[in-house]
């Protein structure tokens, strides 16, 4: 499976706009790419996926860039409730397995 | 809308014991199943996934095993448990058919095994 890197650690502040960036330079043109973020004692949640175009919820913006190389979740307005590890994935479309990795711890601050 | 119920939230076992862990979903039909483990420190394991009542594939060989006797029910057993085997268990579904669907998380069993 290919690889994604993401930072151990962010912080941000309540209500300002969160960048989240993942590389995964060995992405391949099967790839989805996913994002599921844990808060402590919790299991995963569902936030958003994309294969080549920017997607919108109402959770997240994920913005993928062109080569595909890279992609940032954007948190428009982060909330304390937003704080939790954010884990980046790169799914084949004829896979069943998610893969997690160690993801970004988001800190959200007062 | 869909839930999906895992019990019991936390559960301390000795070695060498049994164990069951059991799954539901509601509001969804024929749902895709999985059984993940999280051990400490590190990322969640893919452990079995099912498509159907019976059917089911295992990730990685290991001293535990999965049934579904029916639908929307998905049970992770163990004869004997090993002190390896503890973790942060989770139970997963995602919408039937489609393989790249989202995968919706319960809540979690944390096992302790002393």
């Amino acid at each position: 499976d290919a690889k994604t890197t993401q930072p151990n650690s962010m912080e941000s502040n309540e209500e300002e706009p969160v960048h989240l960036p993942c590389n995964h330079s060995t992405i391949s043109g099967t790839d989805y790419i996913h994002w599921y973020r844990q808060l402590p004692s919790q299991g995963p949640e569902y936030v958003i996926h994309g294969l080549t175009s920017n997607v919108n919820n109402r959770m997240a913006s994920l913005a993928i860039a062109e080569d595909r190389k890279s992609s940032t979740l954007i948190l428009h307005r982060a909330t304390l409730r937003d704080a939790a590890v954010y884990y980046c994935i790169l799914r084949k479309g004829s896979n069943y397995k998610l893969t997690f990795g160690k993801g970004t711890l988001l800190t959200v601050n007062p | 809308s869909q839930t999906i119920h895992q019990w019991p939230a936390t559960l301390v076992q000795p070695v060498g014991s049994p164990l069951s862990l059991e799954c539901t979903v509601e509001g969804t039909s024929n749902p895709n199943l999985y059984w993940y483990r999280q051990a400490a420190g590190r990322g969640l394991q893919l452990l079995f996934y099912s498509v159907g009542i019976g059917q089911i594939s295992s990730e990685v060989p290991q001293n535990l095993s999965a049934s579904r006797p029916q639908d929307r029910q998905f049970i992770l057993s163990s004869k004997k448990l090993l002190l390896s085997d503890s973790g942060f268990y989770l139970c997963a579904w995602s919408p039937p058919g489609q393989i790249n669907q989202p995968q919706h998380f319960g809540d979690g069993t944390r096992l302790s095994i002393l």
